[in-house]
């Protein structure tokens, strides 16, 4: 059974980076894709970018453009979230998800991780 | 960037009533593409429907969806106590993946 196993809760201070990361345990690796998705406080999913392994390439929502980095290591079967220039708007818990099918563009996202809280506060 | 607006906000049924969520699209769709979540309080969305229509592993029969082009519908049949959550509607047929803002089903 596959499951998505992220990292645990942070504390940040206004304009650090930020690293989670999420395994992937019980399937293969790379013929899957991931995405990031995160959600504030009391509000909806939002989709921040993702990661097709077997391609290497990643792709970004343009809203964080330029402080986002989505990279996978097939070694660790393992999806890292880099985001940096943190603001208190960037408090939220960060999902991963995977993808089942990106070759035939099957981008919705059937196994979800547990989810890890970011707080970003000076 | 397409935009998904789902109606109404808050939906207030008893269990057992039929719930019909809505899904409009700023734009076309293909049905394909569209996929519908289930999530509750401090959890990660569930998979429910993929492709409109096709409910994903293990999710009960009274879950269906249907729609096309920009409108799309995810109907509970018969609402049971735990089907009372928030639900999401999503695209992947043009990059960025969006989500609408969701539906949350309330007890009456």
């Amino acid at each position: 059974q596959v499951q998505l196993v992220q990292s645990g809760a942070e504390v940040k201070k206004p304009g650090s980076s930020l690293q989670v990361s999420c395994k992937a345990s019980g399937g293969p690796f790379r013929n899957f894709g991931f995405s990031w998705v995160r959600q504030a406080p009391g509000q909806g999913l939002e989709w921040m970018g993702g990661i097709f392994p077997m391609f290497g390439s990643a792709i970004y929502a343009q809203k964080f453009q330029g402080r986002i980095t989505i990279t996978a290591d097939e070694s660790s079967n393992t999806v890292y979230l880099q985001l940096s220039g943190l603001r208190s708007e960037d408090t939220a818990v960060y999902f991963c998800a995977r993808e089942p099918d990106p070759k035939h563009d099957d981008y919705y996202m059937d196994v979800w991780g547990g989810g890890t809280t970011v707080t970003v506060s000076s | 960037e397409i935009v998904l607006t789902q109606s109404p906000d808050t939906l207030s049924l008893s269990p057992g009533e039929r719930g019909t969520l809505s899904c409009r699209a700023s734009q076309f769709v293909s049905s394909r593409f569209l996929a519908w979540y289930q999530q509750k309080p401090g959890q990660s969305p569930r998979l429910l429907i993929s492709g409109t229509s096709v409910r994903a592993t293990g999710i009960p029969d009274r879950f269906s969806g249907s729609g096309s082009g920009t409108d799309f519908t995810l109907t509970i049949s018969r609402l049971e106590p735990e089907d009372f959550a928030v639900y999401y509607c999503q695209q992947y047929y043009n990059p960025p993946r969006t989500f609408g803002q969701g539906t949350k089903v309330e007890i009456k």
